[in-house]
């Protein structure tokens, strides 16, 4: 069993719909990211988080340390939105240090 | 966007040769790392660095060598590469930066060993 388990692994939605991609965990964490892969490759940070929640535009990641589980929810969500996205946990909010990652989950959205 | 550049971008080896690749940081950020990623695995550390001549291996090393002689230069050395060293290879930094140690990717290496 992978150390991160991200679900589901792939999700067609249609533009304007809620997105939630779940990412569970079996190690104990300083801090959790959220990553994003455009088709190209780029790798872009979205969010660390090592407590509660935490929004940026139409992104919002939360955590729950307790049950050893994050989401990431996209609101009103577009077609630009289409990517991978990759759980990972590790690095710690006070040091930097080696993360573990999900496999990814695949975005598409439709218009 | 944090400067971190990869070099060279698109690399084709055959079987047996030694391949360096390049990660070079304008931040001046104390940690760097080096990830491959492959279809079915996600992104594995290879290497990564805590600071000048300190290194340390990650979950994937073997075949890998590592070198980081200046804070903005992380070398990568595949002694002598094999098909199963075809991937995409990332570098990453991290901080502190802005009080946060997120990790942030250089646009990849793509290596083919054939």
């Amino acid at each position: 069993k992978n150390e991160v388990e991200q679900s589901p692994q792939n999700l067609t939605a249609q533009e304007g719909e809620f997105i939630t991609i779940n990412c569970s965990y079996s190690v104990g964490i300083s801090a959790l990211h959220w990553l994003q892969q455009h088709p190209g490759g780029g790798i872009v940070s979205l969010f660390m988080l090592s407590s509660g929640k935490k929004k940026h535009g139409r992104l919002i990641a939360t955590i729950n340390i307790q049950e050893k589980h994050s989401s990431l929810h996209i609101t009103a969500s577009h077609p630009r939105d289409s990517a991978v996205y990759i759980c990972a946990v590790g690095g710690g909010e006070t040091s930097g240090s080696r993360l573990t990652f999900g496999e990814g989950t695949q975005l598409t959205v439709n218009p | 966007d944090a400067g971190i550049t990869q070099s060279p971008r698109h690399k084709v080896t055959e079987t047996g040769t030694p391949v360096t690749l390049r990660c070079h940081q304008t931040e001046n950020h104390r940690y760097m790392y080096w990830y491959r990623q492959d279809p079915g695995h996600g992104l594995r550390l290879i290497h990564y660095s805590y600071g000048v001549k300190d290194t340390d291996k990650g979950e994937v090393s073997d075949g890998y060598s590592v070198s980081r002689s200046k804070t903005e230069d992380f070398l990568l050395t595949l002694e002598s590469a094999t098909s199963s060293q075809t991937s995409v290879y990332f570098c990453a930094i991290s901080g502190p930066s802005m009080g946060s140690y997120e990790q942030y990717f250089g646009p990849g290496t793509r290596l083919t060993v054939t």
